[in-house]
Parts: structure tokens; sequence; C-alpha cells
């Protein structure tokens, strides 16, 4: 079954320490992965996307997610969190043989001064 | 260039009245086009889709429908809103390297 499971639903950090946001997806093959953010009342914004290159993909605003088929995971790292950063994250998997879009259950990500 | 478009931003509408979202795409032909809806602490919900002019699939029973009249519009209706479909609504497009959404509606019924 083609599915993608986010592990926590809400994690909470202090402001300038690390952020780790876990996805496993569940494939017999390996999907183009991406991480999405959503702030209040707003679209969902690519952060970044693995699609078969490099298996470290660094995104926008200082994230990064490494891609291993060993631990069939993608998470998602910062090195220091920011006041910003505190949104909705959903990790969304592309896969070619389905065509309904199969999101995660998403992770709240807060930040604490 | 590709954009995905979608209106309206915010909209507070009446219990029993009509609802209409609309979303279009540009820049492409024959795309999939979502509707999603994200309740208030919730994931998001996909409510329907359509890989063509025409064709809709509807996931969940509601007091939803949906139409796709023209290639690269989509477009989200009732007939008479419920208290119960107040939420943010998303508009999403499958592409071949990844999807893109639109920016979404909030919708208050009251």
């Amino acid at each position: 079954a083609q599915s993608v499971t986010q592990l926590d639903s809400h994690v909470s950090v202090s402001e300038g320490t690390p952020v780790l946001l876990r996805c496993n997806y569940s494939s017999s093959y390996s999907p183009s992965l991406f991480w999405y953010v959503q702030h209040p009342n707003k679209g969902l914004q690519l952060l970044l996307k693995y699609t078969s290159a490099a298996t470290l993909v660094k995104g926008i605003n200082g994230f990064e997610a490494e891609f291993k088929k060993s631990e069939t995971s993608f998470h998602l790292t910062k090195p220091s969190a920011h006041m910003s950063d505190a949104a909705e994250y959903f990790c969304v998997p592309l896969y070619s043989s389905a065509s309904k879009i199969i999101f995660g259950s998403g992770t709240r990500l807060s930040i604490r001064p | 260039s590709q954009t995905i478009h979608q209106w309206p931003a915010t909209l507070v509408q009446p219990v029993g009245s009509p609802l209409s979202l609309e979303c279009t795409v540009e820049g492409t032909s024959n795309p999939n086009l979502y509707w999603y809806r994200q309740a208030a602490g919730r994931g998001l919900q996909l409510l329907f889709y359509s890989v063509g002019i025409g064709q809709i699939s509807s996931e969940v029973p509601q007091n939803l429908s949906a139409s796709r009249p023209q290639d690269r519009q989509f477009i989200l209706s009732s007939k008479k809103l419920l208290l119960s479909d107040s939420g943010f609504y998303l508009c999403a497009w499958r592409q071949i390297y990844g999807y893109t959404f639109g920016s979404g509606t909030r919708l208050t019924v009251v």
C-alpha cells in the first residue's frame, strides 16, 4: 500500500534549538517525496523535494531532509529553530501510479521563546 | 508560466446559502485537480478530484459537489451550506514533478 506516516502530530522546541520532524513512507518502491509548510490560513508552500537524485536535500528557510531507503524515511531537520518556523508541516509522496495526493497527517511545530 | 488561482480568500456565508469556490490553473493542459478541506486542528481531507473535463470523483459523501466545466477550471459548490461546511478549502494541481497548491479559502458559515 502506498502511504506516508508523520510520526508526531505536535513538536515543540525552543528557539535556537534543532528541529526534527519525522516522516516514513510505505511502498515497494521509492517515491518522490516532498515537504510542505502551511502557515495559518495559508496555502501549502514547498519546502523541499526528493526526486531520486541526491539523498540529502536542502530546501528553503534553512530546512533540509535526508532520504534513507533502508529506513524508508524522509525526516525534515533544521539546525536552529526560528519563531517564524511555527506552522503545520506535511510530508507528501508522489507516486506515479496514484491519481490522488496522499498527505501525511501533518505535524504542528511550535517554537518556544 | 504555470500558476494556480483560487478565490475568494475568505468568505462568510449564512446557513442555507449557496456556495461557489473557483480554482483555475494556467500554463498547462489536462491537469489533475483536487479539492481538499481542512477543519480546525485536523489534517487535509480529500473532497473531490478530477482528471479531465466533466470527470469528477467524490471521496466523501457530503453537502458539496464539484464540477469541471473547462480543462483548467475546477469549481466547488453547494446548494445550501451547513454550519459543518466551515473550514479551510484548498485547491491543488498535480504535475509530473510534484504538486502546486492554491492559496486557500477560509469559509465561515454563520
